[in-house]
């Protein structure tokens, strides 16, 4: 079975802060997808990563970074000086070889306050 | 522009009626989805397609019906049998790949009153 845990259900920084979102996941699978993905007020989901389980390479997008550590079993995101439109819902999930579903973990909510 | 289209955006039925929601992407994807999100919750897969008239039920799928007749066409019918269906519903599309990305649409709200 997968699992996707995100642990924190609400965070609130103030503007400039940085702030970590924590996934661990579950999963038999040798061969697996990670994904963040980003929903804001509006409800659409938006994508933000995507990432195979044979890249252990940290990324870094502008503000936005990602840590993937396969010995914990955590792919965790920070938002580097935070900003009011940083404010949403954001989602871990996963892909795993022998499923044919994203698993996703129940988000966490982050309020970005100016 | 290239895109997933839900229609309407926010839906109003009374309790009994069967309600048909509708997802149209024209990115030329093979594989559609149908996800349901309640308030504080991940999001569950209803129904997904990986090709026309084609589909397979997901994890919630009881009360719920859909077809896949056309490639950019997925539309979900919520029926009445459906227990609680007041829920923000997703749906979403993908290239051949099950492992590529999964783009979602705007959403519709469905509201039973």
């Amino acid at each position: 079975a997968q699992k996707v845990t995100q642990a924190q259900t609400e965070i609130s920084v103030v503007e400039k802060e940085d702030v970590t979102l924590d996934c661990v996941y579950e999963t038999r699978d040798t061969t697996y997808y990670l994904f963040w993905y980003k929903q804001p007020p509006s409800g659409e989901l938006v994508f933000l990563i995507r990432r195979n389980s044979f890249d252990e390479q940290n990324e870094i997008s502008g503000r936005y970074s990602w840590n993937f550590q396969k010995s914990t079993s955590s792919f965790n995101f920070t938002i580097t000086a935070s900003q009011v439109v940083d404010s949403a819902v954001y989602f871990c999930a996963l892909y795993g070889g022998s499923n044919y579903k994203l698993t996703f973990g129940k988000g966490t909510l982050l309020t970005v306050n100016p | 522009d290239g895109g997933i289209t839900q229609s309407p955006k926010y839906l109003f039925r009374k309790e009994g009626q069967n309600v048909t929601l509708s997802c149209e992407q024209n990115l030329n994807h093979d594989a559609m989805y149908w996800y349901r999100q309640d308030p504080g919750q991940g999001l569950r897969l209803i129904y997904y397609s990986q090709i026309v008239n084609d589909f397979q039920k997901g994890d919630i799928a009881e009360g719920y019906s859909v077809s896949r007749e056309k490639k950019e066409s997925f539309p979900l019918t919520v029926t009445s049998a459906q227990k609680n269906p007041t829920a923000f519903y997703l749906c979403a599309s993908r290239t051949g790949t099950r492992s590529d990305t999964q783009y979602f649409g705007p959403g519709t709200r469905l509201t039973v009153l």
